[in-house]
């Protein structure tokens, strides 16, 4: 079964700074997504990536199968960025449903 | 295009109730899944319905279950209603089956707070 692992758990940055996310899981997975949450529960899917990278405004997703790692950047942080990024990866390899999510990293990000 | 719905927002119940959460998934997408997010477990998969048929299932107690109608929208029950059931649902539907390769869409969740 798929384990999948986020640091840091919190991150606070001054508007303008570059952030880096991680998240690492233990089985080989078809496709991994980025979440976002925002203080009131809803999210929003970010990226689902199966390889290379993914880019959209001032976020960007890369995918590292063969290491089974994957990062999160937020160039040009703002305080509007501040939010929960979950990573999710499903269980089993191979596996269509049941992902697995990791526990969140809150980002805090400071005018 | 209308995003995910979820009724009811906020639902307060006893112990020892049953509760009745409603997902309308976005128009076309036949695959809805549903998910369980409390702070100390996070997020956690419940199930996921595709063509009013369940393809997954978390690990959960047999409290909850769940259908999905022709017409894609679904439903989730649990009962006997514990204090640890109290958490934010959340039902995401996508275009086709298997959440794990598709993305997902998500409803603003039903927060249940279980007295």
């Amino acid at each position: 079964k798929n384990e999948v692992e986020q640091s840091p758990q919190n991150l606070t940055a001054q508007e303008g700074e570059f952030i880096t996310i991680n998240c690492s899981y233990s089985v080989g997975i078809s496709a991994l997504h980025w979440l976002q949450q925002h203080p009131g529960g809803g999210i929003v899917s970010l990226f689902m990536l199966s390889s290379g990278k993914k880019k959209h405004g001032r976020l960007i997703a890369t995918i590292n199968i063969q290491e089974k790692h994957s990062s999160l950047h937020i160039t040009a942080s703002h305080p509007r960025d501040s939010a929960v990024y979950i990573c999710a990866a499903p269980a089993l390899i191979g596996s269509q449903g049941n992902l697995i999510f990791g526990k969140g990293t809150k980002l805090s990000v400071k005018p | 295009k209308a995003g995910v719905t979820q009724t009811p927002r906020y639902l307060i119940k006893t112990r020892g109730q049953q509760v009745t959460l409603s997902c309308s998934p976005i128009s076309g997408h036949r695959s809805v899944s549903w998910y369980q997010q409390t702070p100390g477990q996070g997020l956690q998969f419940l199930f996921e319905y595709f063509s009013e048929t369940q393809r997954n299932k978390g690990n959960f107690p047999g409290r909850f279950s769940g259908r999905q109608f022709s017409n894609s929208r679904s439903e989730m029950n649990v009962s006997t209603l514990e204090l640890g059931d109290s958490a934010l649902y959340l039902c995401a539907s996508s275009l086709v089956k298997g959440s794990g390769t598709d993305t997902q869409y998500f409803g603003p969740g039903t927060r249940l707070t279980v007295l």
